[in-house]
């Protein structure tokens, strides 16, 4: 399974962007990138994911370098429910699609 | 948006005995999933099951665990004979058979064993 590097915690203010990189210089070409996020007492809650192209939704958007061994998850204006922990998963087209979480990066933010 | 139930939300159960962790994934999803939490630590996958079987499972998986599907619906966990060591958040997830798709959890069991 590949795997991804997140920095273990950061912090914003709200109301201002976030962004959240993620590594994974092993992705291999059939791996899709997904971004969940856990809040605190809660179950993993999807976010986001992607392929190849940037991506935008009513959460959030994802952006994937070219070179797709990185991405970043963009939160446009953080509030105080955001807070959670976000864990970005390579997930690939075959076998079982399971995710295989990592430590994720904590998000803090402040009032 | 269609949501994976989990019952009980917590369980308390004596060391040694048996429990079964009830989950009702999405209906037309064919794969399911266990993972447990930890307090504290990561979310680690268990088990997957598709068509009616395991397709994998992890090495926390041993042979105090079983899973099935009995009614077509619902999908338990059941772990035959509880250590305190088993006491986490355990979390049943659905998808459907591919990787550009998004899986569904649901909000968890929390297990204390005692």
């Amino acid at each position: 399974d590949a795997k991804t590097t997140q920095p273990n915690s950061m912090e914003s203010n709200e109301e201002e962007p976030v962004h959240l990189p993620c590594n994974h210089s092993t992705i291999s070409g059939t791996d899709y990138i997904h971004w969940y996020r856990q809040l605190p007492s809660q179950g993993p809650e999807y976010v986001i994911h992607g392929l190849t192209s940037n991506v935008n939704n009513r959460m959030a958007s994802l952006a994937i370098a070219e070179d797709r061994k990185s991405s970043t998850l963009i939160l446009h204006r953080a509030t105080l429910r955001d807070a959670a922990v976000y864990y970005c998963i390579l997930r690939n087209t075959s076998g079982t699609y399971k995710y295989i979480f990592g430590t994720g990066t904590r998000l803090k933010v402040l009032a | 948006e269609p949501e994976v139930t989990q019952t009980p939300s917590h369980q308390v159960t004596q060391m040694g005995q048996e429990v079964i962790l009830r989950c009702v994934p999405i209906s037309n999803h064919l794969y399911f999933y266990w993972y447990r939490q930890i307090l504290g630590q990561k979310v680690e996958f268990l088990v997957s099951f598709y068509n009616n079987e395991i397709s994998e499972k992890s090495e926390i998986f041993d042979d105090q665990f079983s899973v099935e599907r009995p009614d077509g619906s619902n999908f338990t966990l059941k772990i035959r004979s509880t250590k305190l060591e088993d006491s986490a958040m355990y979390f049943c997830a659905s998808g459907m058979a591919s990787g550009h798709t998004k899986a569904f959890f649901g909000q968890g069991t929390r297990l204390t064993v005692v």
